[in-house]
Protein backbone atom coordinates (compact mmCIF):
# COMPACT_ATOMS: atom_id res chain seq x y z
CA UNK A 1 0.00 0.00 0.00
CA UNK A 2 1.39 3.33 -1.11
CA UNK A 3 2.29 5.51 1.72
CA UNK A 4 3.99 8.85 1.56
CA UNK A 5 5.76 10.79 4.92
CA UNK A 6 6.40 14.38 4.77
CA UNK A 7 9.46 15.10 7.06
CA UNK A 8 11.24 18.17 8.04
CA UNK A 9 11.69 21.18 10.74
CA UNK A 10 8.50 22.05 12.23
CA UNK A 11 9.38 25.96 12.56
CA UNK A 12 11.62 28.17 10.32
CA UNK A 13 12.65 32.10 11.18
CA UNK A 14 11.81 34.48 8.76
CA UNK A 15 13.60 34.79 5.55
CA UNK A 16 15.16 31.69 5.67
CA UNK A 17 14.49 28.58 4.22
CA UNK A 18 12.20 26.02 4.49
CA UNK A 19 13.33 21.99 3.68
CA UNK A 20 10.77 19.63 3.50
CA UNK A 21 11.48 15.94 1.88
CA UNK A 22 8.62 13.28 1.20
CA UNK A 23 9.56 9.44 1.23
CA UNK A 24 7.57 7.24 -0.33
CA UNK A 25 7.01 3.33 0.61
CA UNK A 26 4.89 1.13 -1.18
CA UNK A 27 5.72 2.17 -4.67
CA UNK A 28 7.69 3.14 -7.34
CA UNK A 29 8.69 7.22 -7.36
CA UNK A 30 10.09 5.85 -11.14
CA UNK A 31 6.76 4.69 -12.25
CA UNK A 32 6.11 6.24 -14.98
CA UNK A 33 2.58 6.67 -14.56
CA UNK A 34 2.61 9.64 -11.95
CA UNK A 35 3.87 12.92 -11.23
CA UNK A 36 4.80 13.87 -7.72
CA UNK A 37 3.94 16.85 -5.97
CA UNK A 38 3.04 19.35 -3.06
CA UNK A 39 0.20 21.25 -1.90
CA UNK A 40 -0.14 23.56 1.41
CA UNK A 41 -2.76 24.83 3.42
CA UNK A 42 -2.34 28.01 5.54
CA UNK A 43 -5.09 27.91 8.43
CA UNK A 44 -8.14 28.86 7.53
CA UNK A 45 -7.85 28.67 4.01
CA UNK A 46 -7.98 26.49 0.94
CA UNK A 47 -5.44 24.10 -0.56
CA UNK A 48 -2.63 26.09 -2.65
CA UNK A 49 -0.90 23.90 -5.19
CA UNK A 50 3.10 24.61 -4.92
CA UNK A 51 4.44 22.13 -7.69
CA UNK A 52 4.54 18.71 -9.33
CA UNK A 53 8.23 16.77 -10.48
CA UNK A 54 8.34 13.49 -12.42
CA UNK A 55 11.01 10.55 -12.14
CA UNK A 56 13.25 12.06 -14.51
CA UNK A 57 13.66 15.44 -12.92
CA UNK A 58 11.11 17.76 -15.03
CA UNK A 59 9.38 20.27 -12.92
CA UNK A 60 6.35 22.73 -12.81
CA UNK A 61 5.63 25.32 -10.58
CA UNK A 62 2.76 27.53 -9.20
CA UNK A 63 3.87 31.08 -11.15
CA UNK A 64 3.27 32.67 -7.55
CA UNK A 65 6.50 30.65 -5.81
CA UNK A 66 8.23 29.76 -8.70
CA UNK A 67 11.08 32.52 -7.97
CA UNK A 68 10.96 31.06 -4.29
CA UNK A 69 10.35 27.19 -5.04
CA UNK A 70 12.71 24.12 -5.80
CA UNK A 71 11.42 20.68 -6.20
CA UNK A 72 14.02 17.52 -6.76
CA UNK A 73 13.60 13.93 -6.30
CA UNK A 74 16.17 11.14 -5.05
CA UNK A 75 15.36 8.02 -6.88
CA UNK A 76 17.98 5.96 -5.25
CA UNK A 77 16.17 7.36 -1.64
CA UNK A 78 12.56 6.92 -3.46
CA UNK A 79 11.84 10.15 -2.17
CA UNK A 80 11.44 14.32 -3.63
CA UNK A 81 12.02 17.31 -1.41
CA UNK A 82 10.89 20.79 -1.47
CA UNK A 83 12.69 23.76 -0.90
CA UNK A 84 10.86 27.01 -0.33
CA UNK A 85 13.13 30.36 0.24
CA UNK A 86 12.79 33.81 2.11
CA UNK A 87 9.79 32.69 3.96
CA UNK A 88 7.40 34.65 5.86
CA UNK A 89 4.53 34.41 7.83
CA UNK A 90 2.28 33.83 4.77
CA UNK A 91 4.15 30.69 4.58
CA UNK A 92 2.82 29.59 7.85
CA UNK A 93 0.85 26.31 6.44
CA UNK A 94 0.48 22.79 6.12
CA UNK A 95 2.42 21.39 3.56
CA UNK A 96 1.59 18.25 1.92
CA UNK A 97 3.15 15.87 -0.39
CA UNK A 98 1.21 14.06 -2.86
CA UNK A 99 1.00 11.34 -5.98
CA UNK A 100 -0.48 12.65 -9.32
CA UNK A 101 -1.54 10.38 -11.71
CA UNK A 102 -0.36 11.74 -15.49
CA UNK A 103 -3.89 12.67 -17.57
CA UNK A 104 -2.90 12.63 -21.18
CA UNK A 105 -5.40 15.55 -21.83
CA UNK A 106 -4.46 17.46 -19.07
CA UNK A 107 -2.38 20.65 -18.57
CA UNK A 108 1.64 19.44 -18.20
CA UNK A 109 2.98 18.23 -15.14
CA UNK A 110 -0.50 17.40 -13.14
CA UNK A 111 -3.63 15.90 -12.54
CA UNK A 112 -5.66 15.05 -9.59
CA UNK A 113 -3.99 14.29 -6.50
CA UNK A 114 -5.10 10.77 -5.35
CA UNK A 115 -2.75 9.61 -2.69
CA UNK A 116 -1.71 11.89 0.29
CA UNK A 117 0.69 12.11 3.19
CA UNK A 118 -0.39 13.02 6.66
CA UNK A 119 0.90 16.86 5.88
CA UNK A 120 2.95 18.78 8.60
CA UNK A 121 2.48 21.64 10.04
CA UNK A 122 5.30 24.15 9.36
CA UNK A 123 5.58 27.95 11.35
CA UNK A 124 6.93 30.68 10.26
CA UNK A 125 8.20 32.63 13.38
CA UNK A 126 11.22 34.13 15.08
CA UNK B 1 -5.45 31.89 -14.39
CA UNK B 2 -8.70 29.74 -14.26
CA UNK B 3 -10.67 30.82 -11.04
CA UNK B 4 -12.97 28.08 -9.16
CA UNK B 5 -15.66 29.64 -7.19
CA UNK B 6 -17.73 27.15 -5.47
CA UNK B 7 -21.04 28.22 -4.18
CA UNK B 8 -22.60 27.85 -1.31
CA UNK B 9 -19.62 28.55 1.38
CA UNK B 10 -21.66 26.28 3.78
CA UNK B 11 -24.60 24.17 3.19
CA UNK B 12 -26.68 22.61 6.22
CA UNK B 13 -27.75 19.50 5.52
CA UNK B 14 -29.53 16.73 7.75
CA UNK B 15 -28.05 13.36 8.06
CA UNK B 16 -30.02 11.26 5.46
CA UNK B 17 -30.86 14.61 3.14
CA UNK B 18 -29.41 15.34 -0.25
CA UNK B 19 -26.55 18.09 -0.75
CA UNK B 20 -25.39 19.61 -3.67
CA UNK B 21 -22.21 21.21 -4.17
CA UNK B 22 -21.39 23.56 -7.06
CA UNK B 23 -17.88 24.62 -8.56
CA UNK B 24 -17.62 26.54 -11.58
CA UNK B 25 -14.69 27.51 -13.42
CA UNK B 26 -13.78 31.08 -15.49
CA UNK B 27 -13.39 29.19 -18.09
CA UNK B 28 -13.68 25.94 -19.29
CA UNK B 29 -11.48 22.90 -17.82
CA UNK B 30 -13.26 20.23 -20.01
CA UNK B 31 -13.76 17.12 -17.88
CA UNK B 32 -10.27 17.83 -16.00
CA UNK B 33 -11.82 18.61 -12.75
CA UNK B 34 -11.24 17.21 -8.91
CA UNK B 35 -13.36 17.14 -5.95
CA UNK B 36 -11.57 16.69 -2.37
CA UNK B 37 -13.38 16.18 0.96
CA UNK B 38 -11.31 17.81 3.87
CA UNK B 39 -11.69 17.08 7.78
CA UNK B 40 -9.71 19.01 10.31
CA UNK B 41 -6.40 17.51 11.16
CA UNK B 42 -6.35 14.87 8.07
CA UNK B 43 -5.28 15.30 4.60
CA UNK B 44 -7.55 15.89 1.81
CA UNK B 45 -9.28 12.63 0.29
CA UNK B 46 -9.50 12.44 -3.36
CA UNK B 47 -13.40 11.53 -3.96
CA UNK B 48 -14.17 12.35 -8.04
CA UNK B 49 -11.78 13.13 -10.88
CA UNK B 50 -12.26 13.58 -14.53
CA UNK B 51 -14.86 15.18 -13.05
CA UNK B 52 -17.36 12.53 -12.76
CA UNK B 53 -14.96 9.14 -12.27
CA UNK B 54 -14.94 8.26 -8.34
CA UNK B 55 -12.02 7.23 -6.19
CA UNK B 56 -11.41 3.67 -5.39
CA UNK B 57 -13.63 3.20 -2.70
CA UNK B 58 -15.67 5.62 -2.97
CA UNK B 59 -19.54 4.94 -1.69
CA UNK B 60 -21.61 5.34 -4.49
CA UNK B 61 -23.72 8.04 -3.08
CA UNK B 62 -21.17 10.38 -4.02
CA UNK B 63 -21.50 11.28 -7.87
CA UNK B 64 -20.12 14.03 -10.26
CA UNK B 65 -21.13 15.61 -13.01
CA UNK B 66 -20.76 18.48 -15.62
CA UNK B 67 -17.99 19.73 -17.81
CA UNK B 68 -16.75 23.30 -19.09
CA UNK B 69 -17.12 25.59 -16.52
CA UNK B 70 -20.21 23.60 -14.77
CA UNK B 71 -19.81 21.49 -12.11
CA UNK B 72 -21.34 19.60 -9.34
CA UNK B 73 -20.96 17.08 -6.28
CA UNK B 74 -23.83 15.48 -5.26
CA UNK B 75 -24.10 13.69 -2.10
CA UNK B 76 -27.34 11.43 -2.34
CA UNK B 77 -28.22 10.88 1.49
CA UNK B 78 -25.43 12.49 3.60
CA UNK B 79 -24.23 10.24 6.73
CA UNK B 80 -22.31 11.54 9.57
CA UNK B 81 -18.99 10.41 8.51
CA UNK B 82 -19.84 12.86 5.19
CA UNK B 83 -19.81 16.60 7.27
CA UNK B 84 -16.61 17.95 6.12
CA UNK B 85 -15.60 20.63 3.93
CA UNK B 86 -15.50 20.23 0.38
CA UNK B 87 -13.10 21.53 -2.65
CA UNK B 88 -12.75 21.30 -6.06
CA UNK B 89 -9.84 21.60 -8.13
CA UNK B 90 -8.98 21.96 -11.57
CA UNK B 91 -5.54 20.53 -13.97
CA UNK B 92 -6.99 21.22 -17.38
CA UNK B 93 -5.45 25.05 -17.72
CA UNK B 94 -1.87 26.67 -16.81
CA UNK B 95 -1.29 27.24 -14.21
CA UNK B 96 -3.31 24.04 -13.12
CA UNK B 97 -3.72 23.08 -9.88
CA UNK B 98 -6.18 25.76 -8.53
CA UNK B 99 -8.28 25.19 -5.98
CA UNK B 100 -11.85 26.21 -5.18
CA UNK B 101 -12.51 28.48 -1.63
CA UNK B 102 -14.56 25.19 -0.60
CA UNK B 103 -18.19 24.41 0.51
CA UNK B 104 -18.13 22.99 4.11
CA UNK B 105 -20.87 20.96 4.79
CA UNK B 106 -22.54 21.12 8.42
CA UNK B 107 -25.18 19.53 10.41
CA UNK B 108 -28.44 20.87 10.42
Amino acid sequence: QLQLQESGPGLVKPSETLSLTCAVSGGSITNRTYYWGWVRQPPGKGPEWIGNIYFSGSTYYNPSLKSRVTISVDTSKNRFSLRLTSVTAADTAVYYCARVPRVAKAAAGTGAFDHWGQGTLVTVAS
Amino acid sequence: ETVMTQSPATLSVSPGERATLSCRASQSVGSNLAWYQKKPGQAPRLLIYGASTRATGLPARFSGSGSGTEFTLTISSLQSEDFAVYYCQQYNNWPPGNFGGGTKVEIK
